[in-house]
């Protein structure tokens, strides 16, 4: 079946400029996390959607990311006033539940780059 | 504290050989989930074994062994029969049941090189 998808693979802006980062998760899952992945680091949290909510939003780093998903399938993550700092790759993930043995599986993820 | 550790920034290992990546964890749960995944240069985050804290034998998975000490803390991952093909990053990551939405925590990864 098809796996979680990100689209656009890659993504240049300028300072300042706004961003949307599209994630499709694999169909089913109730659960989908945005990571932030800078080089030569493990993946950092962002935020946890229980279907259409946004159940854990702690690992946002400031009020210019904002994420949805109003369907409780799609989800989009937002960048306002994107700044050089926020050159990243963007991890999406879906898990079919939310146990302690749920493993997550990832898209190939958005790369970054503000200049 | 960092709640996961991963002290190998690289390993090299013969094809054929097998492989141990470290990974300690920190938690004052019971309950928790031990993850490790794959990560090729393409970029995707692939799964490969689970450990969970009240299993009682080491997980496995074909060529993936998970070598679990609970008393130190430790969820080494054990590759045997080296292939090319597992040239990649390897993250370790842990679930815990004290935080409330159980989000996976991540390791800083060990890159990994297979020699022909």
């Amino acid at each position: 079946g098809a796996g979680v998808s990100q689209t656009p693979s890659n993504k240049v802006t300028e300072k300042g400029k706004y961003v949307e980062l599209r994630c499709d998760p694999i169909s089913g899952h109730t659960a989908l996390y945005w990571y932030r992945q800078s080089l030569g680091q493990g993946p950092e949290f962002l935020i946890y959607f229980q279907g259409t909510g946004a159940a854990d939003d702690s690992g946002l780093p400031n009020d210019r990311f904002f994420a949805v998903r109003p369907e409780g399938s799609v989800s989009t993550l937002k960048i306002q006033r994107t700044e050089r700092g926020d050159s990243a790759v963007y991890l999406c993930a879906s898990s079919l539940g939310q146990g302690l043995n749920s493993p997550l599986h990832f898209g190939n993820g958005t790369r970054l780059t503000v200049t | 504290a960092q709640k996961i550790t991963q002290t190998q920034p690289g390993m090299f290992v013969q094809e054929k050989e097998a492989v141990t990546l470290d990974c300690t964890y920190d938690t004052s749960d019971q309950s928790y989930g031990l993850f490790w995944y794959k990560q090729p240069s393409s970029g995707e985050m692939i799964f490969l074994i689970y450990q969970g804290s009240y299993d009682e034998q080491n997980a496995t998975e074909g060529r993936y062994s998970l070598n679990f000490q609970k008393a130190r803390k430790s969820a080494n991952l054990v590759i045997s029969a080296s292939q090319l093909g597992d040239s990649a990053m390897y993250f370790c990551a842990m679930r815990e049941g004290n935080r409330g939405s159980y989000i996976p925590t991540f390791g800083r990864g060990t890159s990994l090189i297979v020699h022909p």
